[in-house]
């Protein structure tokens, strides 16, 4: 079946404009994750979907930073006015549920944004 | 603090060889650890994972250990092939349930395989 999709795959904007990363699941999975993978660092979390609802977003850096899900679906992930420092490889996770952390993690192959 | 170490942070090796990639963690309440292949350009793909009562468990040509006591893990990988190239990360889940942001990731091992 199909895997986690994610686009673009690789996003070139100007500092200080909004960018918009699409994330689509496996179907059925009704988790959702955000990471980001800057450069020679390890996966940060950015925030966990169950269904439509964000129980956990502490890992958002700023206030520029937003991110919905709809459907239990699509997640799109927003930053605004961006930065240098948000340069970076944003990957896409699902699993079936969650509630689990024995659930496995499926990641999509990423989005690389490069802010000049 | 809540911590993930790898060692080492890059490692060559020839084809056909062995080698043995390490983590430390400092993770607590420790639920499970889980070991991720990555490729240049994707996104991570797990080989294993490890619950507490676990000591070892194979995959293929990857075997990966758990001393829970000590709070260190290993991936061995055996007879190396050159589509073994890639990163290695460690990952240990910190809580059974509830926010998945407990997950804390090492920063990997780049792993290059020479013919």
């Amino acid at each position: 079946g199909a895997g986690v999709s994610q686009s673009p795959s690789n996003k070139v904007t100007e500092k200080g404009k909004d960018v918009e990363l699409r994330c689509d699941p496996i179907s059925g999975h009704t988790a959702l994750y955000w990471y980001r993978q800057s450069l020679g660092q390890g996966l940060e979390f950015l925030i966990y979907f169950q269904g439509n609802s964000a129980p956990d977003k502490s890992g958002l850096p700023s206030d520029r930073f937003s991110a919905e899900r709809t459907g239990g679906s699509v997640s799109t992930l927003t930053i605004q006015r961006t930065q240098q420092e948000d340069s970076a490889v944003y990957l896409c996770a699902s699993s079936l549920d969650g509630g689990r952390s024995s659930y496995e993690q499926y990641f999509g192959p990423g989005t690389r944004l490069t802010v000049t | 603090k809540n911590q993930v170490e790898q060692s080492p942070q890059s490692l060559i090796i020839l084809e056909g060889k062995n080698c043995t990639l390490q983590c430390n963690y400092t993770v607590s309440p420790f639920s499970n650890l889980r070991w991720y292949k990555q490729d240049t350009g994707r996104g991570p793909v797990s080989l294993t994972i490890m619950t507490f009562s676990e000591n070892t468990k194979s995959n293929g040509r990857y075997t990966a250990t758990l001393d829970a006591d000590t709070k260190q893990s290993s991936l061995h990988i055996t007879a190396s092939q050159l589509s073994d190239s890639a990163s290695y990360i460690c990952v240990v889940s910190k809580t059974y349930g509830g926010s998945q942001g407990n997950l804390i990731f090492g920063k990997g091992t780049k792993l290059s395989v020479k013919p």
